[in-house]
Formats: structure tokens, C-alpha cells, sequence
């Protein structure tokens, strides 16, 4: 059980909007401490994909953008394309178990 | 380019200890705005962070590794390792060192990855 909880999968037609929850706690996002996105493509290692929140590196598409919340943030990906297809990952830092956790990943298809 | 890469042996035996060293190219590991560390990923299952190390030689453990792991630095040769000792087959897994940088540790994220290697456990 990891300690952020993703959905393990979404789907969508090419052009169409998804988004991905990551839902945390008081301890984690909810207490302040920002999350980060990753996109893992089949057989590759994981790229940073949003961070702090809402912050896109140089080179990542305008197509995906990343938001916080209370206890959760959320990661959106509009007009879909084939190439999206990857797992996705949410990271921040928990107070009580001391350490970066990670969600469990969330496996995007596109139709 | 900044470029990470990961080596050490891909089969460990059991109660053993998995040594891997991650070579830092393109840049220096002794910077004060970066913090290193290791992510592993089981097969067919989600990232778990290892842990983290500052150039200086502090280091940051996931408590329910912490009992196992040893992360070093050799600025010399702009190298990190990891040690995990008393492997089992739940050790199986691709490790990735990974470059963090943020506003402030709390915050840290992985901002450059290198390619991974695969470590399995078995006798």
C-alpha cells in the first residue's frame, strides 16, 4: 500500500483530456510539501515530468500540467496522444515516515 | 549534459550484500545545489526511494530500508555507491540513481535519472 494513492489506471481517445488524482494525507501533501510527477515510458526510466506542484521542466509539452489541493494533486494531460502512453508516478515527502514516498503509478492508455 | 550511470554486479546470492556505484559525468557531484540518491523498482511494480546523500557526506534513509543501506560519496572520482546488505529475493529490482534538486530539502524532486540496472537475487 503506498502512502500516496493513485488511481492504477486511466484511459482516453486521442485529443481528449485525463486526469490522474494523487491523494495524500496530513502528513504528506496536505501538510504542505510539494509534489512532483514523473513519466515512465515502457522499458525507461522515469523523467520528471511536472514539479513543485504545477512547474514543467524545459522540453515538457504544454499539454501537461499539474495542480495541488488540500490533500491531493492532480496531474492532466490535454489532447491525448499516442505517445502519452506510460505509467505516471506522483512524489512528495512524508513527515512520519520521514523519507520521499511515492504513489503506486497509474498506467495511461490511449484508445 | 549531465548523464548518470549505474554499475555493479546483476546477480547477488542471498544474505549477501548488493554493492552498486553510480558514475556522475557532465558534471560535479561536489555542487552545493544538488543532493544524489538511489530509487528502486521491483518488477512489474512501482518506484521506492532508498535514499539520498549531500556531497559532504550527509545521508537520508528510508526507514524501512535504513537498517541495511549504506550510501558513500567519493567526490574524487565523482562517484556515489549504494551497499544493501542481507538481500533477498524482495531486493530483486531495477535501481536508478537519480540526481535531487529543489527549494528545500522537504521538497527535493529527481530531476535527472540514469538508465537503471537490473539486480536479482537468487542462489
Amino acid at each position: 500500500q503506498s502512502v500516496l494513492t493513485q488511481p492504477p489506471s486511466v484511459s482516453g481517445a486521442p485529443g481528449q483530456r485525463v486526469t490522474i488524482s494523487c491523494t495524500g494525507s496530513s502528513s504528506n501533501i496536505g501538510a504542505g510539501y510539494d509534489v512532483h510527477w514523473y513519466q515512465q515510458l515502457p522499458g525507461t526510466a522515469p523523467k520528471l515530468l511536472i514539479y513543485g506542484n504545477s512547474n514543467r521542466p524545459s522540453g515538457v509539452p504544454d499539454r501537461f500540467s499539474g495542480s495541488k489541493s488540500g490533500t491531493s494533486a492532480s496531474l492532466a494531460i490535454t489532447g491525448l496522444q499516442a505517445e502519452d502512453e506510460a505509467d505516471y508516478y506522483c512524489q512528495s515527502y512524508d513527515s512520519s515516515l520521514s523519507g520521499r514516498v511515492f504513489g503506486g503509478g497509474t498506467k495511461v492508455t490511449v484508445l | 549534459q549531465l548523464q548518470l550511470q549505474e554499475s555493479g554486479p546483476g546477480l547477488v546470492k542471498p544474505s549477501e550484500t548488493l554493492s552498486l556505484t553510480c558514475t556522475v559525468s557532465g558534471g560535479s557531484i561536489s555542487s552545493s545545489s544538488y543532493y544524489w540518491g538511489w530509487i528502486r523498482q521491483p518488477p512489474g511494480k512501482g518506484l521506492e526511494w532508498i535514499g539520498t546523500i549531500y556531497y559532504g557526506g550527509t545521508t537520508y534513509y528510508n526507514p524501512s530500508l535504513k537498517s541495511r543501506v549504506t550510501i558513500s560519496v567519493d567526490t574524487s572520482k565523482n562517484q556515489f555507491s549504494l551497499k544493501l546488505s542481507s538481500v533477498s529475493a524482495a531486493d530483486t529490482a531495477v535501481y536508478y540513481c537519480a540526481r535531487h534538486q529543489g527549494a528545500a530539502y522537504y521538497h527535493y524532486y529527481m530531476d535527472v535519472w540514469g538508465k537503471g540496472t537490473t539486480v536479482t537475487v537468487s542462489s
